[in-house]
C-alpha cells in the first residue's frame, strides 16, 4: 500500500532554535497533506491543511508564523517549528491523500519533538 | 463542534479474549466513522469504516456498527491476538461534500494483548 515517510522520528532541540520535519509520499502524488499535533493522552489535533503549490490553511488557534508549512512538490511537505519553546514539545504527525475519487488517507509514523 | 469520545485505556487482555473499545461521537448530520490502528513505530492505518447508519465495517476480525440512535461506533473483536497490540483511534469525518478529509479523532486507546 501507499507509504508516507516522516522524518525525523524524534528530535531534541534547544529553546529558541528552529526544527524542520519532513513528510514524503513515497509511491504516490499527494495533492493534499495534513499536519496534526498530539499531546500525551489527547486527541490528534489538526493544525493545518497543505495543498501543493499554495499556502497552507491553518486551523483556528494555530500560529502560522510559528508553524511554517511548505508543500513545494506533490511528494513533499515540511513543517518548521520556528523559535521552539518547551510548550511546543509534542508529537507531530503528517498525513497525505492521493486526491483520487476514493481519497484514501495515509499517515506518517510521527515525530516526537522535545524542546529543552 | 464535532467531537469523538472513546474509552480510555490502557486495556490489557489475554490472548483469545473478547475486545470492546467504546466510541461515541457528536456531530451534525451524518458523518462517516472510522477506526484507525497504530502499531508500534508505524503510522496510523485505516482499520475499518462506515459511511452511513447501520453500516458495519469489518477488517482483520474487527467489527464496528454505525449506530445513529446511540451515536456510537464501538470496536469489537471476538478473539484478540498478541499482534493486535496497538493504539486504536476512533474518528469521524463530516459528509459536507467535496474532498474535505478533515478528521476529528478520539484520544486513542492503547491495547496490550498478553500471550
Amino acid at each position: 500500500g501507499a507509504v508516507v515517510s516522516q522524518h525525523p522520528s524524534w528530535v531534541i532541540c534547544k529553546s529558541g532554535t528552529s526544527v524542520k520535519i519532513e513528510c514524503r509520499s513515497l509511491d504516490f502524488q499527494a495533492t493534499t497533506m495534513f499536519w496534526y499535533r498530539q499531546f500525551p493522552k489527547q486527541s490528534l489535533m489538526l493544525m493545518a491543511t497543505s495543498n501543493e503549490g499554495s499556502k497552507a490553511t491553518y486551523e483556528q488557534g494555530v500560529e502560522k508564523d510559528k508553524f511554517l508549512i511548505n508543500h513545494a512538490s506533490l511528494t513533499l511537505s515540511t513543517l518548521t517549528v520556528t523559535s521552539a519553546h518547551p510548550e511546543d514539545s509534542s508529537f507531530y504527525i503528517c498525513s497525505a491523500t492521493t486526491g483520487e475519487a476514493n481519497e484514501k488517507l495515509f499517515f506518517g509514523s510521527g515525530t516526537q519533538l522535545s524542546v529543552l | 463542534g464535532d467531537s469523538v469520545t472513546q474509552m480510555e485505556g490502557p486495556v490489557t487482555l489475554s490472548e483469545e479474549a473478547f475486545l470492546t473499545i467504546n466510541c461515541t461521537y457528536t456531530a451534525t448530520g451524518y458523518p462517516s466513522l472510522f477506526w484507525y490502528v497504530q502499531y508500534p513505530g508505524e503510522g496510523l492505518q485505516l482499520l475499518l469504516k462506515a459511511t452511513k447508519a447501520d453500516d458495519k465495517g469489518s477488517n482483520k476480525g474487527f467489527e464496528a456498527t454505525y449506530r445513529k440512535e446511540t451515536t456510537s461506533f464501538h470496536l469489537e473483536k471476538g478473539s484478540v491476538q498478541v499482534s493486535d497490540s496497538a493504539v486504536y483511534f476512533c474518528a469521524l469525518r463530516p459528509n459536507s461534500g467535496g474532498s474535505n478529509y478533515k478528521l476529528t479523532f478520539g484520544k486513542g486507546t492503547l491495547l496490550t494483548v498478553n500471550p
